[in-house]
């Protein structure tokens, strides 16, 4: 049972390359989200989604898109990546909207 | 205003000895959740335990207890007989409002750095 899988582990982008960071799930959660953590800091909520073909932003999603086409892929999209952009990123799901997160284990994201 | 505070940027605890780690909330909603989770130095993120607004009862799972006051608009974790693999980051999270419409989303504090020394 893998849980929530993120790819890559690690990237280092250049100003102005876009990218798009993997993330599927095997638990059939309809809950599902992205976050971002600076160094030194807690998590922010990039953008959510509550099902497939259902998304919505969450506190920080300037600079991000993404896309729910099935239940278990949640992919987000760097366009433009910028030096602001550098951070651990983490998607979740969740089985319902009380049920606790599950995590992936983070994609290390450098812009230089 | 900051939803979630941790005030602690970091702790010391000697191995076996209890430990809190701090968290206040703020809300004005009655229907809630509050969450923590273990960030170890490899970086996952591990679900500890689980206070709803609602329970009466404080949250407990193994050496892990939720101090929940309310009023206070409190939820202090304390870890009892320290291990030195309990050495990580801590969030404090919550979740704002029932599932149906917070949808599952969490705000987190900054966390606080436990270090258990042996």
């Amino acid at each position: 049972n893998a849980g929530v899988t993120q790819t890559p582990k690690f990237r280092i982008l250049k100003i102005g390359q876009s990218m798009t960071l993997q993330c599927a799930q095997d638990m059939n959660h309809n809950y599902m989200y992205w976050y971002r953590q600076d160094p030194g800091m807690g998590l922010k909520l990039i953008y959510y989604s509550v099902g497939a073909g259902i998304t919505d932003k969450g506190e920080v999603p300037n600079g991000y898109n993404v896309s729910r086409s099935t239940t278990e892929d949640f992919p987000l999209r760097l366009e433009l990546a910028a030096p602001s952009q550098t951070s651990v990123y983490f998607c979740a799901s969740s089985r319902t909207g009380v049920s606790p997160l599950h995590f992936g284990n983070g994609t290390r994201l450098t812009v230089t | 205003a900051q939803k979630i505070t941790q005030t602690q940027p970091g702790m010391f605890v000697q191995e076996k000895e209890a430990v809190t780690l701090d968290c206040t909330y703020d809300t004005s909603d009655p229907s809630y959740g509050l969450f923590w989770y273990k960030q170890p130095s490899s970086g996952e993120m591990i679900f500890l335990i689980y206070q709803g607004s609602y329970d009466q009862q404080n949250a407990t799972e193994g050496r892990y207890s939720l101090n929940f006051q309310k009023a206070r608009k409190s939820a202090n974790l304390v870890i009892s007989a320290s291990q030195l693999g309990d050495s990580a980051m801590y969030f404090c999270a919550m979740r704002e409002g029932p599932g149906g419409t917070s949808y599952g989303k969490l705000t987190f504090g900054q966390g606080t750095i436990l270090t258990v020394h042996p």
